[in-house]
This record gives C-alpha cells, structure tokens and sequence, in this order.
C-alpha cells in the first residue's frame, strides 16, 4: 500500500531530551516536507527536501534539523526540545520536486514536551 | 514571501446548503492553489487544486474558483452533507524565483460545520 509512515505517533518528552521523528514514503517521491499544525495556526512548514541530500527551511525552522540520505526517508531532529515545540507534527512528501503537486501527508505525530 | 489569508475561521450550515470558503494571498507569482480537507483526528488531505492558467475547476459537489487580478480564490461546495463537516485549508504555492526557495503556504484554516 502507497503511503507515507511516521514514528512514534504520539510522544511525551522532557526539556533537553534530543528525540527523532522518523517519517518514511514508499512511493518513489522526489519531495518531501514537515509541517506542524497547532490551534489557530494552521499548517506551518518547518523544513522541506526537494531530492536527495538537498534540504531547506520552511517557515519555522528554528529548533529543528532534518535530513534526507535516502529518498525514502525524512527524519525530523529536535536536538534540545522546548515546551514551544509541544505541538502535532506532520510529515508529507509528493511527486515532483517542487512541492506544487498533490501532497501525501503521515499519521501525524503528536509531541508534548514538558 | 507569500502569505494566505483565509476566511471565515468557522463555518455552520445546514445540510444541503452551500459553504464557501475565501482565501487571498499577496504574491503574484503564485501559481499554484490547492485545497486540502482535514477531518478531526485525521491527516489532511487533497481535495481539489487550481493552476492559474484556469479560472474555475470543478469535481462533482465541489469547485475552486481563481482570480489571479484580485489575488483571492474561493472554495464552493454545494449540497453539503455531514460528511463534508472537517477543517479545511488552502494554500498557495509556485512562484518561482532565481535564487529563491519556493514553499507551499496555508492559510490558518476553516472549520465547516453541517448541521442534519
């Protein structure tokens, strides 16, 4: 089944604790992007890669890194988590290379830091 | 960069009515406008999009209108029933530039209620 996976799908940490969302398509897609959705704010993007080893900031990227080593595979780091962080993430990843075709969202992952 | 206004925030309508749902967004290079329905607890997902070489596109109860002059495009869905009651959210994307980045940006969403 075409799909785009994400782990864990929910998760409580503490300030400071680095913790990894790991996010994983199956559908041979050139983009790939996380957002995170909270109340009132809609869907913001933190980063997006556009191919293999090439990345770039979305809108909030600050406390954040990603990586892409493999086409298939989106890792989403927070190196030293805050409570600003608390928040449903959502990975998602699309044919092409911009981004401007239909977008294949995860699960989502929901992260509380306390 | 661009930015995507998106009105009204909350919508409640009895079924078989019809919702619409306006967005604006500032960058006039932007090219590219879809839609995408999320249902609560569920990831969102793509209902319709536009490309600005068309002015209306339609998919059964569902149409997207764009008019590039005014920088706005509106979402029309006629005959509501429950199942259309989830947040939904447009965005706008596209614009090209040499040394730029380009992003897809969503407006902050509205929430469609139908009521039985």
């Amino acid at each position: 089944e075409a799909q785009v996976t994400q782990n864990p799908r929910y998760l409580i940490t503490v300030t400071g604790k680095k913790l990894t969302v790991t996010c994983s398509q199956n559908m041979n897609h050139e983009y790939m992007s996380w957002y995170r959705q909270d109340p009132g704010l809609g869907l913001r993007q933190i980063y997006y890669s556009m191919n293999v080893e090439v990345t770039d900031k979305g809108d909030v990227p600050e406390g954040y890194k990603v990586s892409r080593k493999e086409k298939r595979n989106f890792p989403l780091i927070l190196e030293s988590p805050s409570p600003n962080q608390t928040s449903l993430y959502f990975c998602a990843s699309s044919l092409g290379t911009s981004g401007f075709d239909e977008q294949f969202f995860g699960p989502g992952t929901r992260l509380t830091v306390l | 960069g661009e930015n995507v206004e998106q009105h009204p925030s909350t919508l409640s309508v009895q079924e078989g009515d019809s919702a619409v749902i306006k967005c604006t967004y500032s960058d006039s290079a932007s090219n590219y406008f879809p839609w995408y329905k999320q249902e609560l607890g569920k990831r969102p997902q793509l209902i319709i999009d536009i490309r600005s070489n068309v002015g209306e596109k339609k998919d059964q109860r569902i149409a997207v209108t764009l008019n590039k002059t005014a920088k706005h495009f509106s979402l029309h869905i006629t005959e509501t029933q429950p199942e259309d009651s989830a947040v939904y959210f447009c965005a706008a994307g596209g614009a090209y530039r040499q040394g730029g980045s380009e992003k897809l940006v969503f407006g902050k969403g509205t929430k469609l209620t139908v009521n039985p």
